[in-house]
């Protein structure tokens, strides 16, 4: 299984556009990148994922560069209710059979 | 439209003692994964049932095993349990196929502390 490198901590101030680049370089062809949300004792959430390119949705997007060796989380003008630990993932999809494995995540801080 | 419900949320129990969680999954979905979150740690993946097999297993002991009924709710045991099984654990789900991104909708989790 691919494994990932993310930053341990990252700070931020509200209404900033906060970048967490993540490593893989081992990901294989099959392999989509996937990003989750986890906010204190709740359980993750789905954010954003992609296998190649650029991937946009309502709260954030998603760049690929075309090795698919790293891949960049970006969140436009985070809030203080961004605060939150980023997981990125590589692997196949449940849905296709696989399994994903979290890293220990980036700590995102945003201050006012 | 529930999510994912997990039950108990809080739970506390001693050394050798066994343990059985809970997890309804979110409506129409067919397939549950458990992991294990310690704290401050990222979550590490146990088992994934799909018509009520275990389809994948992460690295843990045969201590911790599971179970799918046919309307897809499924629970975790974990028996003779150690001071180091004391973790948020969390039952995800999601719907197989090849449709869609594979996204797993995750629980509150049960905190589970042992002594």
């Amino acid at each position: 299984l691919a494994k990932t490198t993310q930053p341990i901590s990252m700070d931020s101030y509200e209404g900033q556009e906060v970048n967490i680049t993540c490593s893989h370089n081992n990901i294989a062809t099959n392999d989509y990148i996937t990003w989750y949300q986890q906010f204190p004792s709740q359980g993750p959430r789905f954010i954003i994922q992609g296998y190649k390119t650029k991937v946009t949705n309502e709260v954030a997007s998603l760049f690929i560069p075309a090795d698919r060796k790293s891949s960049t989380l970006s969140l436009p003008r985070v809030s203080l209710s961004d605060t939150a630990v980023y997981y990125c993932l590589v692997g196949v999809p449940y849905n296709q059979g696989g399994k994903l494995i979290f890293g220990q995540g980036t700590e995102l801080s945003v201050k006012p | 439209d529930a999510g994912v419900t997990q039950s108990p949320t809080h739970l506390i129990k001693t050394r050798g003692q066994q343990v059985t969680l809970r997890c309804s999954p979110k409506s129409g979905h067919d397939t549950v994964s458990w992991y294990q979150q310690a704290l401050g740690q990222g979550p590490q993946f146990i088992f994934q049932y799909y018509e009520e097999e275990e389809r994948q297993r992460g690295n843990f002991p045969d201590r911790f095993s599971g179970h799918q009924f046919p309307n897809y709710s499924s629970e975790l045991n974990v028996n003779a349990l150690l001071l180091g099984d004391s973790a948020l654990y969390l039952c995800a789900s999601s719907l197989d196929g090849r449709l869609g991104t594979g996204e797993l909708f995750f629980g509150e989790g049960s905190r589970l502390t042992v002594l």
